[in-house]
């Protein structure tokens, strides 16, 4: 078992630019969360799969953030028309069922200039 | 509505002194409670968790955490720092199985040992 994966660990980008996370739970867990942490925060919860079925959004994410978990493995997060203010660690994390411990992977820091 | 209150922005302790750092939570039920552990430019790793039982739960790194419903606190304590111990400490709240649950994490608590 080698842990929740996220690539690319760093992305620097343009305001306006697409970016697209990809992030590898553990293998065999159901539930897969992201959270997006800005500095001097805690995460926040954006949303969550439980296998392929998106759950829950946040209402912090804007019609310009999509995810999806196609087949209830690997997720994707995608930011439209990134926004400097979209510059935060986005993190994923998962876990084997519903109130279980999430374990979270090393995160994605996006940097929007 | 959840919410988690880590009053203590910053601490300093020298190394080998004990440390408290507190949690308060606001959840209307029997809360699952957790401390996470996060070092410059990495993610979260989990240090402890509480679920039910023994209010006096043990995890990695020799912390341990108490679960006080009275107070609606679950402080991490440990009795002698060392130096690796220096990092931000998050407390985070969870929804009861069977529910939403995702983590409702405090601002965290950054910190520094001196030798």
């Amino acid at each position: 078992d080698t842990g929740v994966s996220q690539d690319p660990r760093h992305k620097i980008t343009k305001r306006g630019q697409n970016v697209t996370f990809r992030c590898d739970p553990i293998s065999e867990h159901n539930r897969l969360y992201w959270y997006r942490q800005t500095l001097g925060q805690g995460p926040e919860f954006l949303t969550y799969f439980q296998n392929e079925a998106q759950l829950e959004k946040s209402r912090l994410l804007s019609d310009r953030f999509s995810a999806e978990r196609p087949k209830g493995s690997f997720s994707t997060l995608e930011i439209q028309r990134t926004e400097q203010g979209d510059s935060a660690m986005y993190l994923c994390a998962s876990s084997l069922d519903g109130g279980d411990t999430q374990y979270f992977g090393p995160g994605t820091r996006l940097t929007v200039l | 509505a959840q919410s988690v209150t880590q009053p203590d922005i910053h601490i300093t302790v020298s190394e080998g002194a004990s440390l408290e750092l507190r949690c308060n939570y606001s959840y209307g039920a029997t809360p699952y409670l957790f401390w996470y552990v996060q070092s410059p430019g990495q993610g979260l790793q989990l240090l402890l968790k509480y679920f039910s039982g023994d209010t006096l739960v043990q995890g990695i790194k020799g912390f341990e955490a108490e679960f006080k419903r009275s107070q609606s606190s679950f402080n991490l304590r440990k009795p002698s720092v060392h130096w690796s111990d220096a990092a931000e400490y998050f407390c985070a709240v969870g929804a009861s199985k069977g529910n939403t649950d995702k983590l409702i994490f405090g601002t965290g608590t950054r910190l520094q040992v001196f030798p």
